[in-house]
């Protein structure tokens, strides 16, 4: 069964700090992987998307990374601001396929 | 991108009644998809909303408790049928691009809660 373990669960850091997360994966081979931000009481916005070939896809002060030998992401966070308390959500898109394997995300507060 | 809203965006009903909520898209779509989201939980998808006819369900999921419709290629609802406690979840719609972009775009979400 394609799994998508995330770590760590919650996360609080100070405004201003760098922050990590962590994704495994089971889902081989997979078409790409995203990372998705999502506010409470909102949908999924996607922040990053990397196929197979792709180690490193930035989008601001988000920075994504993908080690597909050994299956493994993570999401970087520099110099974080209050808006990025949210929850991060990992995702494995199969290839030629709609289907999506999600994580359970890690929630980030940033406090002042 | 595709731009996805939903009604309502959040209710609380009593034990056994039923909820359609729905989800429009700005633009034509292929694909049109329900998933629910349990607290602390992950999106799990619930079903495919074909265009003209009957929607694609999940394992675990049957049509005579989330009828799906969808009648055109922008717009479809899923109604939660005799609910209980247990269907207390945020519901969303998330939709893929006329043109395949391997992205699905998610709308905000119907936050229910059952008594």
């Amino acid at each position: 069964k394609n799994q998508v373990e995330q770590s760590p669960q919650s996360l609080i850091i100070l405004e201003g700090k760098n922050c990590t997360l962590q994704c495994n994966y089971t889902v081989s081979p997979f078409s790409n992987l995203r990372w998705y931000k999502q506010d409470t009481g909102r949908g999924p916005v996607s922040l990053t998307i990397m196929t197979f070939s792709e180690n490193t896809k930035s989008n601001g002060r988000y920075t994504a990374t993908l080690d597909a030998d050994t299956k493994q992401s993570s999401l970087h966070i520099t110099a974080s601001q209050l808006s990025d308390s949210a929850s991060y959500i990992c995702v494995v898109r199969a290839p030629r396929s709609y289907q999506l394997t999600f994580g359970k995300g890690t929630k980030l507060s940033v406090i002042p | 991108s595709a731009v996805i809203s939903q009604k309502p965006s959040r209710d609380i009903c009593q034990r056994g009644t039923s909820l359609t909520i729905q989800c429009q898209v700005d633009s034509q779509v292929t694909m049109m998809f329900w998933y629910r989201q349990q607290p602390g939980q992950s999106l799990t998808l619930i079903a495919t909303a074909n265009q003209g006819s009957e929607a694609t369900y999940e394992s675990g999921f049957v049509i005579d408790k989330f009828p799906i419709s969808r009648p055109n290629l922008t717009f479809s609802t899923l109604t939660v049928s005799n609910m209980s406690p247990e269907d207390s979840s945020i519901y969303l719609c998330s939709v893929e691009a006329l043109i395949r972009t391997d992205t699905q775009y998610f709308g905000p979400g119907t936050r229910l809660t059952v008594l």
